[in-house]
């Protein structure tokens, strides 16, 4: 059965500090791992990642993605109280019926001031 | 602008009663899901629907139905035959065969009365 596991569950941090956040899969046919960013409303989009050790960077957030150890990290560094939310994890995969979307259960940020 | 819409943002429901979400897009998007998400949880998959008129299961089905008469549209209906209907719902679309991450809408809460 496919699954994405993310750790930690949740964290709570202070303004400026560096986090790790870590995502680990296990995907049959494995194309591509997605990160998103939940306030209160919609999952925002961060970053797809297809190839090996190749680094996405927006800002202060960044990924990576290991296909052979099969794990992402997002940093987020020089934490603002802004970066609160809950970050997805989700690794899409086929079925014989359609493409669909596994999640972790996401990652609860706190950044106090 | 295109967008997925979802409505209403809250809905209540009363014991016994079958209530429905409406998710609408104009995005041109062949492919829409519904997903469910508890309180500080990742989402999980209702239902999904690659095509006009065909859908399929997801993870947690159990208790609501869809329908997918036109492109645009993916209505779901919590039944009364789902116990604990209290959560966060939200739909997504995605134009098969591209590369580009799922679209989100805005959600809509749903809680018993």
């Amino acid at each position: 059965e496919d699954k994405v596991v993310q750790s930690p569950l949740s964290l709570v941090v202070h303004e400026g500090d560096t986090v790790t956040l870590n995502c680990s899969y296990e995907v049959t046919n494995f194309r591509s791992l997605l990160w998103y960013k939940q306030e209160k409303k919609a999952p925002t989009f961060l970053f797809m990642l297809t190839s090996s050790g190749i680094e996405k960077k927006s800002g202060r957030l960044s990924s990576i993605l290991d296909k052979k150890e099969l794990f992402s990290i997002l940093n987020i560094t020089a934490t603002q109280t802004g970066d609160s939310a809950i970050y997805l994890c989700a690794a899409p995969f086929w079925e014989t019926s359609g493409s669909r979307l596994t999640f972790g259960e996401g990652t609860q940020l706190t950044v106090n001031p | 602008d295109g967008g997925i819409t979802q409505s209403p943002k809250y809905l209540f429901r009363k014991e016994g009663q079958n209530v429905t979400l409406s998710c609408e897009q104009n995005l041109n998007h062949d492919a829409m899901y519904w997903y469910r998400q508890d309180p500080g949880q990742g989402l999980r998959l209702i239902y999904y629907s690659q095509i006009v008129n065909d859908f399929q299961k997801g993870d947690i089905a159990e208790g609501y139905s869809v329908s997918r008469e036109k492109k645009e549209s993916f209505p779901l209906t919590v039944t009364s035959a789902q116990k604990n209907p209290t959560a966060f719902y939200l739909c997504a679309s995605i134009s098969l065969g591209s590369n580009q991450p799922q679209h989100f809408g805005d959600g809509t809460r749903l809680s018993i009365l």
